[in-house]
C-alpha cells in the first residue's frame, strides 16, 4: 500500500496568488514526521518545511506553511504569494523508523507546480 | 560551508558495464543516505550509513549494487553489470546525528542521472 499520497501531478498558480498541495499519509506509528522538499529544474532536494506528529500547531517557515489534519491523515503544503521562482517539483515525504532504530524517508510521486506570471 | 556533492551529474554507460557514483557528504555529518527516482516512480531508499556502517541497507535492489564509505567520509555506490531498470536519478543525502532522530533534516546533493543504454 503506497504510503504517501499526492494527488496532483501538475499544478498551475497565479503569480501572487496562494496554492496548496496535497499530501496524504498512512502509518501505523504514533511517531512520525512529515517534509516537504522541492526540486527546481538545477536538481537538487531543497528541504522546506517539517511537521511531527506530535506538534500541537502548524509548522510555518516564511511563506510556506503546512495544513496538519492528523485525524484525516493529510500534510497539505500551502504556498502564499507564490513567485515565479517557485516552479518546481515537490516532494511530500514521511519519515519511518528502519531497522535498528534507523529513519529514513518515505517519498510521495510529486507534484509539479508552474507559476503563471 | 559546501552542500552535498555528487559527481558525476550524468552518466551514461551501455547495459553491462559498471559505474561508480560518489557522494560528499556535508563535512561533520555521520549520517549519509542513498536514494533513487527510477522515471516516472518514487524517490526510493537505498541505505544508510552511520559514519562508516551500514545503518540499514533493506533498500538495495540486489547484489549488483554495492555501496561502500571507507573512513566514514565519501561514500561510492557501484552499478555491476549494469541493467536497463538501473536507468534514473541516484540522491545522496546527509544529516548530523542528535538526539531527536525524527526530525532529523537531510540535506540532498544535486543527484547523478543515470542512463544504461
Amino acid at each position: 500500500a503506497q504510503k504517501i499520497t499526492q494527488t496532483q501531478p501538475g499544478m498551475f498558480v497565479q503569480e501572487k496568488e496562494a496554492v496548496t498541495l496535497d499530501c496524504t499519509y498512512d502509518t501505523s506509528d504514533p511517531s512520525y514526521g512529515l517534509f516537504w522538499y522541492k526540486q527546481p529544474s538545477s536538481g537538487e532536494m531543497i528541504f522546506l518545511i517539517y511537521q511531527g506528529s506530535y506538534d500541537q500547531q502548524n509548522a510555518t517557515e516564511g511563506r510556506y506553511s503546512l495544513n496538519f489534519q492528523k485525524a484525516r491523515k493529510s500534510a497539505n503544503l500551502v504556498i502564499s504569494a507564490s513567485q515565479l521562482g517557485d516552479s518546481a517539483m515537490y516532494f511530500c515525504a514521511m519519515r519511518e523508523r528502519g531497522m535498528d532504530s534507523s529513519y529514513k524517508l518515505i517519498f510521495g510521486s510529486g507534484t509539479r507546480l508552474l507559476v503563471r506570471p | 560551508e559546501a552542500g552535498v556533492t555528487q559527481f558525476p551529474s550524468h552518466s551514461v554507460i551501455e547495459k553491462g558495464q559498471t559505474v561508480t557514483l560518489r557522494c560528499d557528504p556535508i563535512s561533520g555529518h555521520d549520517n549519509l543516505y542513498w536514494y533513487r527516482r527510477v522515471m516516472g516512480k518514487e524517490i526510493k531508499f537505498l541505505l544508510h550509513f552511520v559514519k562508516e556502517s551500514k545503518q540499514d541497507e533493506s533498500g538495495m535492489p540486489n547484489n549488483r549494487f554495492l555501496a561502500e564509505r571507507t573512513g566514514g567520509t565519501y561514500s561510492t555506490l557501484k552499478v555491476q553489470p549494469a541493467e536497463l531498470e538501473d536507468s534514473g536519478v541516484y540522491f545522496c543525502a546527509s544529516s548530523h546525528r542528535g538526539s531527536g532522530a525524527a526530525n532529523e533534516k537531510l540535506f540532498f546533493g544535486s543527484g547523478t542521472q543515470l542512463s544504461v543504454l
